[in-house]
């Protein structure tokens, strides 16, 4: 069954520090690998896609990740936390085949940057 | 990049009474746009695939006849609470496809009281 782990409900951090925010994923083929970030009553907003090419792919607001194979893992970093990074964020998979084409999401994991 | 408009953001209704949701693609046709279900804390529930000109798909468990989808246009899709109750108080939000990424609309927090 594909599917998308995201092991930790919540990932707190100081100021300044680096963070890292978990993904793994179970699929057939060549992964579509998206991370998501949704504030408090809001919808989700896109921050960085792997498809293919370099493993470390770069995104919006200072994020990064590292797509590797061998480990099924699509790790969300950053260098430097911001306490405006706090919020909540999913990690994602594109299944296709057959009449299927959808987002399969992880259960979500909860940043927490302490200033 | 590419914008999915959904309205209304917060909606308060009586037991009883139906409600419209709407998702608009405002600079790109979407064929296909889909319906999540959140509820506090947790992830998004998938609970349809709505298709352009035919029939939504709908996920296991999501009853059709409560939850109506039309899709009409390949820039508007709705979703209607039908004789909604309490247990249907939910942050319901649609998405569509871009390429590849998919695009989410700002959601809307129903409460039925």
């Amino acid at each position: 069954a594909q599917s998308v782990a995201q092991p930790e409900d919540q990932v707190n951090v100081a100021e300044g520090n680096p963070l890292t925010v978990k993904c793994t994923y179970s699929v057939s083929g060549n992964p579509y690998l998206f991370w998501y970030v949704q504030y408090p009553n809001r919808g989700l907003q896109f921050l960085l896609k792997y498809i293919t090419g370099d493993n470390l792919v770069k995104g919006s607001y200072g994020f990064e990740a590292e797509f590797n194979k061998s480990q099924t893992s699509f790790h969300l970093k950053k260098p430097s936390a911001l306490v405006s990074d706090s919020a909540l964020y999913f990690c994602a998979v594109r299944v296709y085949g057959g009449a299927t084409n959808k987002l399969i999401f992880g259960t979500g994991t909860l940043l927490a940057v302490q200033p | 990049g590419a914008v999915v408009s959904q309205h209304p953001s917060r909606v308060i209704c009586k037991s009883g009474t139906s409600v419209k949701i709407e998702c608009r693609s405002l600079d790109f046709q979407a064929t296909t746009m889909f319906w999540y279900r959140q509820f506090p804390k947790q992830s998004l529930m998938l609970m349809a695939t709505s298709n352009e000109g035919s029939k939504a798909t709908y996920e296991q468990g999501v009853e059709k006849d409560k939850f109506l989808i039309n899709h009409a246009s390949l820039t508007l899709s709705t979703l209607t609470v039908t004789s909604a109750h309490p247990e249907d108080s939910s942050f319901y939000i649609c998405s569509a496809f871009g390429q590849p990424e998919a695009f989410f609309g700002q959601g809307t927090r129903l409460t039925v009281v």
